[in-house]
């Protein structure tokens, strides 16, 4: 089946550790985001990626950090320097209709 | 600034009753309007999708768009426990713009 695998489905992160969360998409989609979604809020866009090899900050992109090395993949490290971390963290794809937004089931990340 | 408000609910309703959800814009360069369902704990799936004013109907949905007064609905008849979620609502000027979310309506319908 065609779709988007976010994994790990819970992650905890320790303090000063830096956690990366996957996200694979088999949709052959171009474009890939990320948002974080706390509760009571709105999705905020971290990063997004238009093509392959590049990338693009978003709202939010202090203490995050992306690569989009491969269409398929666009992987997310929350570093230290996120000092906030605790949310929900949502993948996204999207092929040429820019407003069909595919998402990924999502990563919940806390802080131990 | 681009913003969209949307009242957070939450809401709750009788099984088979008529919902309302509502939402308001600011920036009158949105031109496609989308709503997507998120059920707990899981990504938003993408609902209904407009980009003109007037109705759009799917089955038992019905996205409304004024663009006049920049509010748009998302209107459910014979609600019933599954459409249990929240619903988002999500506004685009199109290019290479960001969608721009709301902050989505908590829905509870009760059997």
């Amino acid at each position: 089946d065609g779709g988007i695998t976010q994994s790990p489905k819970y992650l905890f992160r320790k303090e000063g550790q830096n956690v990366t969360l996957s996200c694979e998409q088999n949709l052959n989609h171009d474009a890939m985001y990320w948002y974080r979604q706390d509760p009571g809020q709105g999705l905020r866009l971290i990063y997004y990626s238009q093509i392959v090899n590049d990338f693009q900050k978003g709202d939010i992109a202090e203490g995050y950090s992306v690569s989009r090395e491969k269409k398929e993949s666009f992987p997310l490290t929350v570093t230290s320097a996120q000092k906030n971390p605790t949310a929900f963290y949502l993948c996204a794809s999207c092929g040429q209709d820019n407003e069909k937004l595919f998402f990924g089931s999502g990563t919940q990340l806390s802080v131990l | 600034q681009k913003e969209v408000e949307q009242d957070p609910g939450p809401l709750s309703v009788p099984e088979g009753a008529i919902v309302s959800l509502n939402c308001t814009y600011s920036n009158s360069a949105f031109q496609y309007f989308m709503w997507y369902r998120q059920y707990s704990r899981k990504g938003p799936e993408l609902l209904m999708y407009t980009y003109s004013s007037g109705n759009k109907e799917d089955g038992r949905f019905t996205a409304q768009v004024d663009k006049s007064s920049k509010y748009i609905s998302l209107f459910i008849r014979d609600s019933q426990p599954s459409d249990s979620a929240t619903y988002l609502c999500v506004h685009w000027t199109g290019g290479s713009e960001k969608l721009v979310f709301g902050k989505g309506t908590k829905l509870t319908v009760n059997p």
